[in-house]
């Protein structure tokens, strides 16, 4: 089983959608959850940092974090084309339980949002 | 201010040669990482180097190695090229343990 599971995709959705994005975990250590956006032949740009717990937001963007069921989300709202891309959720734990600051990620869910 | 800068972009060898991945990280970062992404996948932890200092290596062989330099910029070297190795091969900086990483665009390497 991986450590971080994550629907690969295809999702596509129409112009103004509300975009839902999910991962769920097994390692209880982790404590620090990101999501990142990333463009065919580009690297992972940084769309959301939580840290443990709760939600936060960021724009047209959300992210929910559920330690106790160890699901994290990201919500996408009024999605446009330019959304269209690969979306990577990652996790680590504290450097002071000693796993380090490497992230591990889920496989990616593609997006395709249309007009 | 300049993002994660890695050379070269693209690089084909081949089966049994050795290649040298260069990252710059982010003014003022002082810690980089590695990550190998194939195709279809997240990418993969390899190395991490705060101020010099190896902090975490990921289940990569031993041909695998990297070093941090004085000006925080590092090298992934890769010996004995094997096919497997084909993937894009991505930089990350943050200014600490437990900050946010950014990525630079990666390099990506053919092998043949």
């Amino acid at each position: 089983q991986k450590e971080v599971e994550q629907d690969p995709g295809p999702l596509s959705v129409p112009e103004g959608a509300i975009v839902s994005l999910n991962c769920t975990y097994s390692n209880s250590a982790f404590q620090y959850f990101m999501w990142y956006r990333q463009y065919s032949r580009k690297g992972p740009e940084l769309l959301m940092y939580t840290y443990s717990s709760g939600n936060k937001e960021d724009g047209r963007f959300t992210a929910q974090v559920d330690k106790s069921s160890k699901y994290i989300s990201l919500f996408i709202r009024d999605s446009q084309p330019s959304d269209s891309a690969t979306y990577l959720c990652a996790m680590s734990s504290n450097i002071l339980t000693g796993g380090g600051n490497k992230l591990t990620f889920g496989t990616g869910t593609q997006l395709k949002v249309e007009l | 201010d300049a993002g994660v800068t890695q050379s070269p972009t693209h690089l084909i060898k081949t089966r049994g040669q050795h290649v040298t991945l260069r990252c710059s990280p982010i003014s003022g970062h002082k810690s980089v990482s590695w990550y190998q992404q194939v195709l279809g996948q997240g990418p993969q932890f390899i190395f991490q180097y705060y101020e010099k200092e190896e902090r975490g290596r990921g289940n990569f062989p031993d041909r695998f190695s990297a070093r941090q330099f004085p000006n925080y910029s590092s090298e992934l070297n890769v010996n004995a090229l094997l096919l497997g190795d084909s993937a894009l091969y991505l930089c990350a900086s943050s200014s600490g343990e437990n900050q946010p990483q950014h990525f630079g665009d990666g390099t990506r390497l053919s092998i043949l």
